[in-house]
């Protein structure tokens, strides 16, 4: 159990559009989503933490008007990039948040990520 | 500050050749600590979770351990197979956020 998938696995889109990422819990509803993004050979970098039927909570420096997020289910959340441009070219990775089964801690389970390329 | 450390950033192993990675951490109220792998181009694969000092978890050839300060992810008898990134992240009270530490990039070879 616990898989998370993501659509698409990879986008090229022009500078100037929208771009629109798919994640989902295939077998468990999910407490809470997380968007990260990672540059080569770094580490994750969190974007914002989303909850199911509320606001997002975004990171320091990550601009909300660029990158929207909707949380329509426990099981689906989106990322749009509006208005792209090559700085955002980058790889994209979510997760979705599962209580332990003892209660202590909530467990993260990242989806496969989604390649972006602005051109 | 919470904060995570891991190290070393990279390691060449032969295979069969035995190590341990590193995750240091200095945070407030542990809720949890994690250990992922990451293949390149993919998303991070959950291997360990651990809430406590003393305990230890196993899963083939790794084992992870866990201390007040750190924690340690022994590989035994490694493959080619487990060549990859090697994720720490913390989870502390009051958030369902991780701390990702950098990684080790872990190379075995035949």
């Amino acid at each position: 159990g616990a898989v998370v998938s993501q659509h698409p696995s990879r986008v090229i889109c022009k500078s100037g559009t929208s771009v629109k990422i798919e994640c989902r819990s295939l077998d468990f509803q999910a407490t809470t989503m997380f968007w990260y993004r990672q540059f080569p050979k770094k580490s994750l970098m969190l974007m914002a933490t989303s909850n199911e039927g509320s606001k997002a909570t975004y990171e320091q420096g990550v601009e909300k008007d660029k990158f929207l997020i909707n949380h329509a289910s426990l099981t689906l959340s989106t990322l749009t990039v509006t208005s792209a441009h090559p700085e955002d070219s980058s790889f994209y990775i979510c997760s979705a948040s599962k209580e332990f089964s003892s209660g202590k801690t909530y467990e993260q389970y990242f989806g496969p990520g989604t390649r972006l390329t602005v051109t | 500050e919470d904060q995570v450390t891991q190290s070393p950033e990279a390691l060449r192993l032969q295979e069969g050749e035995s190590s341990s990675l590193n995750c240091s951490y200095t945070v407030s109220g542990l809720r949890g600590l994690f250990w992922y792998r990451q293949d390149p181009g993919k998303g991070p694969e959950f291997l360990f979770t651990l809430y406590s000092a003393g305990e230890e978890k196993e899963k083939e050839r790794l084992k992870a351990t866990l201390t007040k300060k750190e924690s340690f992810l022994h590989i035994t008898a490694p493959k080619p197979e487990d060549s990859a990134t090697y994720l720490c992240a913390v989870s502390t009270s009051g958030t369902y956020k991780y701390i990702f530490g950098t990684g080790t990039r872990l190379k075995v070879l035949a």
